[in-house]
């Protein structure tokens, strides 16, 4: 099992919702990652856990809030977005986040679209 | 900083071979990886490299490094209309906490 699932799909949101974004693994995999891509361009990491600590935050405005509650799960709680937070949200794992076995499998994403 | 760039675009007709070729400046790149992206899809692994290998490969994937150039280059023999898709080459090392740095992607174009 390689798989990374992400929920929801599509989400729409004004910008004055709070919605949250979810993403599940069972691979054992101690890190997870936030990126998002916008249309055209390559990901951009946002946040990194490492053994459900916040390692790496690439300097993200506060209206994005990650949790990983534990090793399998990692949401990313969105509140007052603009409509440039729109596009594409990947969640990735891999084994550990640093030296070996740092191959990241990433999830289908969900499609944000804020109004 | 560390740098990853791939050509844009590369158009090859269904059965022959591509190539999609990448460069990156960081010199203690520890892994280097390919991934795919169909549209609208999260990112698929499709192979990944070591620094200190030159060559992998797996089924019709061959995977070239060569580290003196830092040029990294993915080549899909038989190619079908189903590996259109953006690709993606990405380098990570210690120097940049193992973070995945990408390329800006090449989009393959299968014509039939």
């Amino acid at each position: 099992d390689t798989e990374v699932t992400q929920t929801p799909k599509h989400l729409v949101m004004g910008m004055t919702n709070k919605k949250s974004l979810k993403c599940e693994q069972h691979m054992g995999h101690r890190a997870m990652y936030w990126y998002k891509q916008k249309a055209k361009k390559p990901p951009e990491l946002m946040f990194v856990y490492s053994y459900e600590k916040l390692s790496i935050n690439e300097s993200v405005p506060s209206r994005f809030s990650p949790e990983c509650p534990n090793s399998s799960l990692l949401n990313l709680h969105l509140h007052a977005l603009q409509p440039e937070d729109s596009a594409l949200y990947l969640c990735a794992s891999s084994q550990s986040s640093t030296g070996l076995n740092t191959e990241a499998f990433f999830g289908q994403g969900t499609r944000l679209t804020v109004v | 900083g560390e740098d990853v760039e791939q050509s844009l675009f590369l158009s090859v007709r269904e059965g022959d071979s591509s190539v999609i070729n990448c460069t990156y400046t960081d010199s203690s790149s520890t892994y280097l990886y390919w991934y795919k992206q169909e549209p609208g899809a999260g990112l698929q692994l499709l192979t990944y490299i070591f620094s200190n290998m030159d060559m992998k490969q797996d089924q019709r994937l061959t995977v070239l490094l060569n580290k003196k150039d830092k040029h990294l280059s993915l080549r899909i023999a038989d190619t079908q209309t189903g590996d259109s898709a953006i690709y993606f080459c990405a380098e990570s090392s210690m120097d940049s906490s193992y973070k995945l740095i990408f390329g800006s992607g090449t989009r393959l174009l299968v014509r039939p």
